[in-house]
């Protein structure tokens, strides 16, 4: 069942502009995971997080983890037109509940 | 490592013929593969849960007599699209977690490249 949201369902930016995406879930969850998808394709993992870790960067990646406020953050610095994907955050227990994905475009 | 494959890639058929979709973890062994359906500009919705060696698990609304799922060892789960209709075109994405040792928490899962399905 859909129980994560992310927010904002759209996100419009110029390149080298930072993107920040939200997400927020229902229930408890051992981990979170980001993922990408460009159009018609499938989807990419870009990082996880733990129950117990609060941040955690990958590259231009920065994600963060509030499990009291149920929530998570994800943000790409310095963004690239290449970019230009859906992100879905995603909560790990026993089955996963996707989100409904924030629309990122990145203008050259 | 951990890499999900997917076939086909894309599959045209026409109204009441079923179709297979074949989801395989290639570097390690999978007890739960999950299928999700994604109609465009959506998100995932998963469909169900395939457990090896167990009946599949199916999400509230899908039918289990039209969507047919085999997760007959720990590296291979299909899907089978029986008598399809058009509504049934969409974007079926599989995913494999880690592990061979029952139902648990699982930490990542893997997902495969997906199978655009058209009926026509």
């Amino acid at each position: 069942s859909q129980q994560g949201e992310e927010d904002p369902q759209a996100l419009s930016i110029q390149e080298g502009e930072n993107a920040t995406m939200n997400c927020s879930y229902k229930t408890s969850i051992n981990n979170l995971q980001w993922y990408r998808q460009n159009s018609g394709r499938g989807l990419v993992h870009l990082i996880l997080i733990r129950s117990n870790e609060r941040e955690k960067h990958s590259g231009r990646l920065r994600v963060t983890l509030d499990t009291s406020k149920k929530s998570s953050s994800l943000l790409i610095t310095a963004s690239r037109a290449a970019d230009t994907a859906s992100y879905f955050c995603v909560g790990g227990s026993y089955i996963p509940t996707f989100g409904r994905g924030t629309s990122l475009i990145v203008h050259p | 490592g951990a890499v999900v494959s997917q076939h086909p890639s894309w599959v045209i058929c026409k109204s009441g013929t079923s179709v297979k979709i074949e989801c395989r973890s290639l570097d390690f062994q999978a007890t739960t593969m999950f299928w999700y359906r994604q109609f465009p500009k959506q998100s995932l919705m998963l469909m169900a849960t395939s457990n090896e060696g167990s009946k599949a698990t199916y999400e509230q609304g899908v039918e289990k007599d039209k969507f047919l799922i085999n997760h007959a060892s720990l590296t291979l789960s299909t899907l089978t699209v029986t008598s399809a209709h058009p509504e049934d075109s969409s974007f079926y994405i599989c995913s494999a977690a880690p592990g061979t040792s029952g139902r648990a928490p699982y930490n990542e899962q893997f997902f495969g490249p997906g199978t655009r399905l058209t009926v026509l």
